[in-house]
């Protein structure tokens, strides 16, 4: 059983298109994040939403926009994508977002390349 | 937010012990000190947590000296499948400007790359 799982795990696609990727887990956690990262390999925290409510909104363009329908289903839209958003995006989560030492869970990420 | 200072990259022979450090001057004094190993085309994965002094577990161990500046991450006699990125972190609370206030932050460098040569 995969604790966080996230599809699709390739996307190509050409620019100006809108996409989504989804990103499910079966953990029983409260919190669920997305990160981008990039061809340097940095890992930038995106996104984060606790109880299916937004408690972190990084600087990302207002064209991704997060949708979390319940707490274990977190998914990321994207519209009229750009080629500098070509990266591998990773959907984690975690049981909070307040403790000090807080795990994190990862699921295996999503190429995306933008034509 | 805290930030933390790692090698690069690092080399080392099948079964030799490897021993990463990090730096992490900033440190907030309850915070805790989180190992990630990611492998390619895979997600970060938890490998080790701790406070201070030494923590082990069937993975790793992980050394932190009294001043809690710095950890050292110990990989015991390693293999080829040891290959893969070690990130350092420590978190950090979200101030109250920020959009997740009273949020616990971790912030990702850009990790130490061992490679494990046969």
């Amino acid at each position: 059983d995969t604790a966080v799982s996230q599809t699709p795990k390739y996307l190509v696609t050409q620019m100006g298109n809108d996409k989504s990727i989804k990103c499910e887990q079966n953990l029983g956690h409260d919190t669920m994040y997305w990160y981008k990262q990039d061809s340097k390999k940095f890992l930038k925290i995106m996104f984060s939403y606790n109880n299916k409510e937004l408690i972190i909104n990084e600087t990302v363009p207002n064209r991704f926009s997060p949708k979390s329908p319940d707490k274990a289903h977190l998914n990321l839209h994207i519209n009229s994508l750009e080629l500098g958003d070509s990266a591998v995006y990773f959907c984690a989560s975690s049981q909070g977002f307040d403790r000090v030492g807080e795990k994190l869970f990862f699921g295996s990420g999503t190429q995306l390349s933008v034509l | 937010l805290a930030k933390t200072t790692q090698p690069i990259s690092m080399d080392s022979y099948e079964g030799q012990e490897v021993n990463i450090t990090c730096s992490h001057n900033n440190i907030a004094t309850n915070d805790y000190i989180t190992w990630y190993q990611q492998f390619p085309s895979q997600g970060p994965r938890f490998i080790i947590q701790g406070y201070k002094t030494k923590v082990t577990n069937e993975v790793a161990s992980l050394f932190i000296p009294a001043d809690r500046k710095s950890s050292t991450l110990s990989l015991p006699r390693v293999s080829l499948s040891d290959t893969a990125v070690y990130y350092c972190l420590v978190g950090e609370r979200a101030p109250e400007t920020y959009s997740g206030a009273g949020s616990y932050q971790l912030t990702f460098g850009k990790g130490t790359k061992l490679s494990v040569i046969p």
